[in-house]
């Protein structure tokens, strides 16, 4: 079964730096693109970033351009988000997600993972 | 950016009854990608409907999807327990994707 398991969260202080990962399982990883999604507390989802399924396309929010890159290995089957320069408004659970469909740039997300939170805080 | 406006924010209904929650797009959601997913407490959001109207893989059939435009709903013809939670819709065919606000699905 598919299976999305985000790593790499915790608290660091403002200014600092994190690397996310999300490992998965379960079907062919370099056929699809893939997103970061996020989730500040109490608050509703924010797109963070995309990746095309061949590594080659990548998209970021406004919110977080210049300070974050998504990137994978599909060697490994491994989507990662590495942070930069964080605030405390980047405070959120921080989820991967996978395209429903195959080599596509466009499509709702069918499988996500559970989470890893991210707490920007002195 | 297209904002993805929800509403009612809060909707207050009992099991068995039939739910009915909105999103209306700034401008034209392009080649009908609207999805709607469905957030329980603590949980990981669930992917319901995409393409407007097409039940994602293990949705029952009570969830519908439907709409154009700017103007999309997504319904449930009876509830059950299991189903009040939050729930989004998402844009995803103008760059960046945007998703709606929310609208919490209560327990009256």
């Amino acid at each position: 079964q598919v299976q999305l398991v985000e790593s790499g969260g915790g608290v660091v202080q403002p200014g600092g730096s994190l690397r996310l990962s999300c490992t998965t399982s379960g079907f062919t990883f370099s056929s699809y693109g893939m997103h970061w999604v996020r989730q500040a507390p109490g608050k509703g989802l924010e797109w963070v970033a995309f990746i095309r399924y061949d590594g080659d396309n990548k998209y970021y929010a406004d919110s977080v351009k210049g300070r974050f890159t998504i990137s994978r290995d599909n060697s490994k089957n491994t989507l990662y988000l590495q942070m930069s320069s964080l605030s405390a408004e980047d405070t959120a659970v921080y989820y991967c997600a996978k395209l429903l469909l195959l080599w596509s740039g466009s499509a709702a997300c069918d499988y996500w993972g559970q989470g890893t939170l991210v707490t920007v805080s002195s | 950016e297209i904002v993805l406006t929800q509403s009612p924010g809060t909707l207050s209904l009992s099991p068995g009854e039939r739910a009915t929650l909105s999103c209306r797009a700034s401008q034209s959601v392009s080649s009908s990608y609207l999805a709607w997913y469905q957030q329980r407490p603590g949980q990981a959001p669930r992917l319901l409907i995409y393409g407007v109207s097409d039940r994602a893989t293990g949705i029952p059939d009570r969830f519908s999807g439907s709409g154009s435009g700017t103007d999309f709903t997504l319904t449930i013809s009876r509830l059950e327990p299991e189903d009040f939670a939050v729930y989004y819709c998402q844009q995803y065919g103008s760059s960046p994707q945007t998703f709606g606000q929310g609208t919490k699905l209560e327990i009256k």
